[in-house]
């Protein structure tokens, strides 16, 4: 079974403080990775995606990646009420197949 | 901004009926597939639809579910005799490529009563 792991929390931060959440997967041939983020009810919706080991910006967000520890986090920078949702980590396996987490809620206090 | 579409939004059947839900992917994408999302539970993947077949499915997809690109936009999900535990989100999404980014269409929910 390929297992994404995520700490479900609930994270809570100050507006306009960084939120950083984690993820670890278990599928060591695994080469690409996702954030979505999904307010409650609705579906998934992407933010990012890394394929390479190292960091990738867009905008306030940054992907990071290491695929020696199976390690993938999220930082959101500069952060709004609005970011307030639930943060998936999704994973393709190399048996073709997309992996979420069970997902990081997090919410920004104004 | 092209977006996934999903019909209908919510649909409410009998256990031992059928349903099938319906998906517009995203024009110029090519790889297709379905997940469902049992409330309070994470995104499980069903299957996923390339060049008019199955080109994986999870141990989810049973002999109850199956899936179809009738036509040149549409794909569905077909749930022959549904079950009390089938109630769930199923959401539809597509990509341009395989292992690539994936577009979620905003779901159908399911309730079998």
């Amino acid at each position: 079974q390929k297992e994404v792991e995520q700490n479900s929390g609930p994270l809570s931060v100050p507006e306009g403080a960084i939120a950083s959440l984690n993820c670890t997967y278990s599928d060591r041939g695994s080469q690409s990775f996702f954030w979505y983020r999904q307010y409650s009810g609705k579906s998934p919706e992407l933010i990012m995606s890394i394929y390479s080991n190292g960091d990738k910006e867009d905008g306030r967000f940054t992907a990071q990646l290491n695929k020696a520890s199976q390690y993938v986090s999220l930082l959101i920078r500069d952060s709004q009420p609005s970011d307030s949702a639930t943060y998936l980590c999704a994973v393709w396996s190399q048996g073709n197949q997309f992996y979420f987490g069970t997902g990081t809620s997090l919410t920004v206090i104004p | 901004e092209p977006e996934v579409t999903q019909t209908p939004s919510h649909q409410v059947t009998q256990m031992g009926q059928e349903v099938i839900l319906r998906c517009v992917p995203i024009s110029n994408h090519l790889y297709f597939y379905w997940y469902r999302q049992i409330l309070g539970q994470k995104v499980e993947f069903l299957v996923s639809f390339y060049n008019n077949e199955i080109s994986e499915k999870s141990e989810i997809f049973d002999d109850q579910f199956s899936v179809e690109r009738p036509d040149g936009s549409n794909f569905t999900l077909k749930i022959r005799s549904t079950k009390l535990e089938d109630s769930a989100m199923y959401f539809c999404a597509s990509s341009v490529r395989q292992a690539g980014e994936q577009y979620f269409g905003p779901g159908t929910r399911l309730t079998v009563t």
